[in-house]
């Protein structure tokens, strides 16, 4: 499967304990995306990353959130000190860079998180 | 604020009519559009999409209409068909500007009953 993958694809956890997920993106794209869906809500942007520079983060990325991509390749996205609020599916996209064109971005399956 | 609009959380209809889809954006600023799809526990898959500079696009039985002046674009599916049932979410963004992040609206659930 040469498709977005992310693990794990469920995660329970107890308020307070750090979580961390993966995402492993379409092996010739050099951009990644993280984003967030909550209930009744759309995807929205967390972060993303051009090979292994982080160029945005949106203010829905608190301090408790931390997004690494080391080698331009997997990224990883570590919540601290997890809140009932941070339950949601957190979805990570993956596209290629050209410029002047849109570059579909391909989603994986998503890691639903939920904090008791 | 959001950016993106789509008013309607859900939408039936019946197995061989028309799905007609909406939704609304802010942003002047934005010059791409795009239709995902959605099934639960799974990623939203591409539908379709359409430039700022085109008024229309069609693949097969999806059609995407863009109206620039009122900010509006809709989604006709023709004929529906049961598989066609999932959630819907209207997307933008700005290619001439790096291809930014993409920005959702919240959804349309469509059934299509048999």
């Amino acid at each position: 499967d040469t498709g977005v993958s992310q693990d794990p694809r469920h995660k329970i956890t107890k308020r307070g304990q750090n979580v961390t997920f993966r995402c492993d993106p379409i092996s010739e794209h050099n951009r990644l995306y993280w984003y967030r869906q909550t209930l009744g809500q759309g995807p929205e942007f967390l972060t993303y990353f051009q090979n292994e520079a982080q160029l945005e983060k949106s203010r829905l990325l608190s301090d408790r959130f931390s997004a690494e991509r080391p080698k331009g390749s997997f990224s990883t996205l570590e919540i601290q000190r997890t809140e009932q609020g941070d339950s949601a599916m957190y979805l990570c996209a993956s596209s290629r860079t050209s410029g002047g064109a849109y570059n579909e971005q391909f989603f994986g399956p998503g890691t639903r998180l939920t904090v008791l | 604020d959001q950016q993106v609009k789509q008013n309607s959380p859900s939408l039936s209809v019946q197995e061989g009519r028309i799905s007609i889809l909406n939704c609304d954006y802010t942003n002047s600023m934005f010059d791409y559009f795009l239709w995902y799809k959605k099934y639960p526990a799974e990623g939203p898959t591409f539908l379709i999409s359409i430039s700022s500079i085109k008024d229309k696009n069609e693949d097969g039985r999806f059609t995407v209409f863009l109206n620039k002046s009122a900010k509006h674009l809709s989604l006709h599916i023709v004929p529906s068909q049961p598989g066609d049932s999932a959630v819907y979410f209207c997307a933008a963004l700005l290619v001439d500007s790096g291809n930014t992040p993409l920005v959702f609206g919240k959804g349309t659930r469509l059934s299509v009953i048999a």
